[in-house]
């Protein structure tokens, strides 16, 4: 079975910065493209980043370009999402899920880590 | 405001037949496959259709994908209670480069 569990959320001000994780389970690990899909509270869902199976190759929204970093340790099947100089609107649940890269499909999602922005 | 557009409520009796519309343009939905998600109240989204028309395993037949130009429709017959959720289609756009969804659809089962 798919497992995708993520942690790391939490209250955090305006400004700070904190990394996300998702330990993957269930599937291999290295030979997926994986993304972060994040739904702000009340509304829809909204794509921010894409790295392929190797790590050699990343995508992000215009939003979080230069402010969020997606990577991966292979050898841990974990995914990970560095935010810094966080934003109100970066409030949200963040979801990791597998992807089809370049073809918009998540096939399989965490249960999601909310995070917070606020003073 | 959402690349792709849905509607924001549809609602129809158990048993009966319920269309959900996605509304796009020939960089997203006209040149590329769509997936249809479901995000029932408190849960993550599932994926329900992909590549326009096609079904996971384990999703049942009751759903259903197409796609004409650029628009895509989702339907789901025979409708029960627990299929009140919201749903979500999304695609890539070439224009963007990312991953584009609609503003989701609240289906209601009255």
């Amino acid at each position: 079975e798919v497992q995708l569990v993520e942690s790391g959320g939490g209250l955090i001000q305006p400004g700070g910065s904190l990394r996300l994780s998702c330990v993957a389970s269930g599937f291999n690990f290295s030979s997926n493209a994986m993304s972060w899909v994040r739904q702000a509270p009340g509304r829809g869902l909204e794509w921010v980043s894409d790295i392929s199976s190797g790590g050699g190759s990343t995508y992000y929204a215009d939003s979080v370009k230069g402010r969020l970093t997606i990577s991966r340790d292979n050898s841990k099947n974990t995914l990970y999402l560095q935010m810094h100089s966080l934003r109100a609107e970066d409030t949200a649940v963040y979801y990791c899920a597998t992807v089809r890269s370049r073809a918009g499909r998540f096939d399989y999602w965490g249960q999601g880590t909310l995070v917070p922005v606020s003073s | 405001q959402s690349v792709l557009t849905q509607p924001p409520s549809v609602s129809a009796a158990p048993g009966q037949k319920v269309t959900i519309s996605c509304s796009g343009s020939s960089s997203n939905i006209g040149n590329n496959y769509v997936s249809w998600y479901q995000q029932l109240p408190g849960t993550a989204p599932k994926l329900l259709i992909y590549e326009n028309n096609k079904r996971p395993s384990g999703i049942p037949d009751r759903f259903s994908g197409s796609k004409s130009g650029t628009s895509a429709t989702l339907g789901i017959t025979g409708l029960q209670t627990g299929d009140e959720a919201d749903y979500y289609c999304g695609t890539w756009d070439s224009s963007l480069s990312a991953a584009v969804f609609g503003g989701g659809t609240k289906l209601t089962v009255l």
